[in-house]
């Protein structure tokens, strides 16, 4: 049963540029949250999707930032016109259970670390 | 606002030590609290997940335990080994159990052969 699979798990982008990051939930989890990490510090939550939904983006930069989780397919986490403030890991991680229930377990994803030069 | 803050930042310990890394957290108010390991580069393993209901879980040589009136967690590890050098991540997920977990900035870990 394979994990959060994230890709690419390292990407090098210049200043203007976009970005974008794939996340597969593990089999079976149908809940997707993104978290950020910045150097030397912890990690931040972003937004949290359902298939096709939007659930709660009150992490998520309001400006360049976007995150969508389609019907078919992974999630993607989209960060346009790149700046260096922007490097950092995001990661993925899912759960099988609707927030607020179950054991609220989260599974994490090895991350993707992107550079901005 | 719920913080989370980790003690001490770093720590190196002989091979086969006994050690407790710390959590605070400044709301008792948790659905749960869950403990990681990050390896460099990698990306977070768990470890031991706590409900707001309980007080302390085990795995192998690890032991967490929750005292939410004190606002604190610890996780203890037993005879410690290289192999558990890592950063040890803390996160305290809010009622009503949101997935908005609030991390620590970690305790990064170095054990000496």
């Amino acid at each position: 049963n394979a994990g959060v699979m994230q890709n690419p798990r390292h990407l090098v982008r210049r200043r203007g540029q976009e970005a974008r990051l794939r996340c597969s939930p593990m089999k079976g989890h149908s809940h997707v949250y993104w978290y950020r990490q910045l150097p030397e510090e912890g990690l931040k939550f972003m937004v949290y999707l359902q298939k096709e939904n939007i659930i709660d983006e009150s992490g998520m930069p309001k400006e360049r930032f976007s995150a969508e989780f389609p019907k078919e397919g992974p999630s993607i986490l989209r960060i346009q016109q790149v700046v260096r403030g922007d490097s950092a890991a995001y990661f993925c991680a899912s759960s099988p259970q609707v927030a607020g229930s179950g054991t609220g377990e989260l599974f994490f994803g090895e991350g993707s670390r992107l550079t901005v030069l | 606002k719920q913080e989370v803050t980790q003690i001490p930042a770093a720590l190196s310990v002989p091979e086969g030590e006994n050690l407790v890394l710390n959590c605070s957290f400044t709301d008792s108010a948790i659905y749960n609290l869950q403990w990681f390991r990050q390896d460099p580069g990698k990306g977070l393993t768990s470890l031991l997940l706590i409900q707001s209901s309980q007080r302390e879980q085990t795995s192998g040589r690890l032991n967490a335990s929750l005292d939410k009136s004190s606002g604190r967690s610890t996780l203890y590890i037993a005879a410690s080994q290289p192999g558990d050098s890592a950063t040890y991540l803390c996160a305290a997920n809010p009622p009503p159990g949101t997935y908005k977990y609030i991390f620590g900035t970690g305790t990064r870990l170095k054990v000496l052969a």
